[in-house]
């Protein structure tokens, strides 16, 4: 079945740092790739996705490309800020069928000032 | 509109108790998803409902579950004879699908679950 391997936390980093989160799945077909954060006391938010080969999904300064070769959709960002500080969710979602999300276990990042 | 809300945020019962949750999703979202989150991990897929008809449910879904969604709007989870395994967060989603188009999910803020 589909499923979705992302590195553990947490990630500490220091503000400004470059940030890299590992995400690497397995899946049949073509999926759609997403990355969720959650951040303290809020639900899941979608930060950027990907629907096909070679797409780079960004917002808010990260980025993720799907790569099909490798099946990966790492998550990256240049200079994290205090306000990053959260818990990020690798996901994907089927191209047929119920289309539910299969998430990663989640990596917890603190970034401190 | 002001995305997917879900009532209760929090519940305590006792074991054996039932309790029921409340989604209300994106008005005009005919998808509806519910999810359950324990701590330290991603949320794990449990039932969906395109409009009021419910095609999927996860071999998570024990028969203590149920889910309905009657009028393709609302949907309700309720958990029969609660046990200290239940305990954890419910998320709903929604989302809108027409052929082999849809949105991306809309997640409401959960119901976190404590069975005592």
């Amino acid at each position: 079945g589909d499923s979705v391997t992302q590195m553990e936390g947490p990630v500490t980093l220091s503000e400004e740092a470059f940030l890299t989160i590992n995400c690497t799945y397995t899946a049949t077909g073509y999926p759609s790739l997403f990355w969720y954060v959650q951040y303290p006391g809020e639900g899941l938010q979608l930060l950027l996705k990907a629907t096909k080969a070679d797409d780079k999904g960004s917002n808010k300064g990260f980025e993720a490309t799907y790569r099909k070769e490798t099946t990966s959709f790492h998550l990256e960002k240049g200079s994290v800020q205090v306000s990053d500080s959260a818990v990020y969710f690798c996901a994907l979602g089927a191209d047929t069928g119920r289309r539910a999300l299969t998430f990663g276990s989640g990596t917890r990042l603190q970034v401190q000032p | 509109d002001t995305g997917v809300s879900q009532d209760p945020r929090h519940k305590i019962t006792k074991r054996g108790q039932n309790v029921t949750f409340r989604c209300d999703p994106i008005s005009e979202h005919n998808r509806l998803y519910w999810y359950r989150q324990t701590l330290g991990q991603g949320p794990e897929f449990l039932t969906y409902f395109q409009n009021e008809a419910q095609l999927e449910k996860s071999r998570l879904l024990s028969d203590r579950f149920s889910a309905e969604r009657p009028k393709g709007s609302f949907s309700t989870l309720e958990i029969q004879r609660t046990e200290q395994g239940d305990s954890a967060m419910y998320l709903c989603a929604s989302s809108f699908m027409w052929g082999g188009e849809g949105t991306e999910a809309f997640f409401g803020q959960g119901t976190r679950l404590t069975v005592v």
